[in-house]
């Protein structure tokens, strides 16, 4: 398995609703990470797990909650989110420390309304 | 042509020509360097990688140069195709990090 499976592929939300972002990945990677992607512009780091530890936020608001439950697994936990968040969330998954092997999911669009 | 748009470049090339893209990065101290393909609705696709130990690398169609003294990379694509038309990404990965930073990425079109 080489690919790295984002869900749900859409999600319309509420600036009051409580939603998730979930990412999966079974090719042994250590790190994890979250982008955000705005339309003509570049993926935006947000997040990095090293062996299911965070190990960088890049400034990110707390209504963005990241969670490593185990090595393959990453989410995105949304609350009170504001329009302007809406955007393209990427997973991407690497090795750790050899810095190589960076893939990325096909991201999920979100729409907040 | 190269023309640059409010946000992102374009690069217009023929089918058959070859596609040279560029891309200054920020950090020196950086020593991991990948090019992405990314099509319309989907995630960044995987092109070509390079280490700062090499000055050039190639793949299939594609060509990866590094030149460490002005920070600059570039992706050459030889006989260009419409199925290369997209938005290409570099990135750098800063040494010691694991920390991904994409540059401001170029939008190819192929015209036939």
């Amino acid at each position: 398995d080489t690919e790295v499976t984002q869900t749900p592929k859409h999600l319309v939300m509420g600036m009051t609703n409580k939603k998730s972002l979930k990412c999966e990945q079974h090719m042994g990677h250590r790190a994890m990470y979250w982008y955000k992607q705005k339309a003509k512009k570049p993926p935006e780091l947000m997040f990095v797990y090293s062996y299911e530890k965070l190990s960088i936020n890049e400034s990110v608001p707390s209504r963005f909650s990241p969670e490593c439950p185990n090595s393959s697994l990453l989410n995105l936990h949304l609350h009170a989110l504001q329009p302007e968040d809406s955007a393209l969330y990427l997973c991407a998954s690497s090795q750790d420390r050899g810095r190589a092997g960076y893939t990325f999911g096909s991201g999920t669009r979100l729409t907040v309304v | 042509g190269e023309s640059v748009g409010l946000h992102l470049p374009t690069l217009s090339v023929q089918e058959g020509d070859n596609s040279i893209i560029n891309c200054a990065y920020s950090n020196s101290a950086s020593d991991y360097f990948i090019w992405y393909k990314q099509e319309s609705g989907k995630g960044p696709q995987f092109i070509i990688d390079i280490r700062s130990n090499m000055d050039k690398r190639q793949g299939q169609r594609v060509t990866v140069l590094l030149n460490k003294t002005v920070k600059h990379l570039s992706l050459q694509i030889a006989a260009t195709q419409p199925g290369d038309s997209a938005v290409y990404f570099c990135a750098e990965n800063s040494g010691g990090y694991n920390k991904l930073i994409f540059g401001a990425g170029t939008r190819l079109a192929v015209h036939p």
